[in-house]
């Protein structure tokens, strides 16, 4: 069974940093795309990065270009998203996924919340 | 970006009447292998998005029937033949031709 558990969210301050962690498992990790995708308190969904298996391509949204920086460990099959500079506006759910074009596969986390405020 | 424009944003429907969900994107979503990367996801209270169709109108494994994606180039629907009361919930169109990747605003369907 596939499992992606998201952890390190909590309160921060404006300006400050907080790094999430996602642990997968039941899938082998470094052949797989790995994205974070983020969703504020009553809002709609926002992809937010994502990273190649290799961790050799990175992409991210507009938005948090220049402060966010989406990491792997394919020894531990795990995911990051280290987010420095943080603003009100990046207050969210951030989810841990590993969606698919067209694949069979489509997998999120149950994910964790963000919360910057002073 | 591509926007993605989703219309209603609020649908309440009797229970086993059919429902309907418009998705609309400023540029094709046809990629250059071909295939138009159209995915429709249902977030349920409290819970994760699941999706429901890939590619337009391919459903995904363990979803009812009731459930048809339909549409082409700029222009797709998510149709309900009857909706039951675990429908309840937000739908959201995502395109996943162009990054960034995006996603409509969401369509909440309530029971009437």
């Amino acid at each position: 069974e596939v499992q992606l558990v998201e952890s390190g969210g909590g309160l921060v301050q404006p300006g400050g940093s907080l790094r999430l962690s996602c642990a997968a498992s039941g899938f082998t990790f470094s052949n797989y795309w790995m994205n974070w995708v983020r969703q504020a308190p009553g809002k709609g969904l926002e992809w937010v990065a994502n990273i190649k298996p290799d961790g050799s391509e990175k992409n991210y949204v507009d938005s948090v270009k220049g402060r966010f920086t989406i990491s792997r460990d394919n020894a531990k099959n795990s995911l990051f998203l280290q987010m420095n500079s943080l603003r009100a506006e990046d207050t969210a759910v951030y989810y841990c996924a590993r969606p698919s074009r067209g694949a069979t596969y489509d997998d999120w986390g149950q994910g964790t919340l963000v919360t910057v405020s002073s | 970006d591509v926007v993605m424009t989703q219309s209603p944003l609020s649908l309440p429907v009797t229970l086993g009447q059919p429902a309907s969900i418009s998705c609309r994107s400023s540029q094709s979503l046809v990629h250059s292998d071909g295939n138009t990367y159209l995915n429709w996801y249902q977030q349920r209270p409290g819970r994760s998005p699941r999706r429901l169709s890939q590619k337009v109108s391919n459903r995904d494994s363990g979803v009812p029937d009731r459930f048809s994606g339909s549409g082409s180039g700029t222009d797709f629907t998510l149709k309900i033949s009857r909706v039951e009361a675990e429908d309840v919930g937000v739908y959201y169109c995502m395109q996943y031709t162009h990054w960034p990747y995006t996603f409509g605003q969401g369509t909440k369907l309530e029971i009437k």
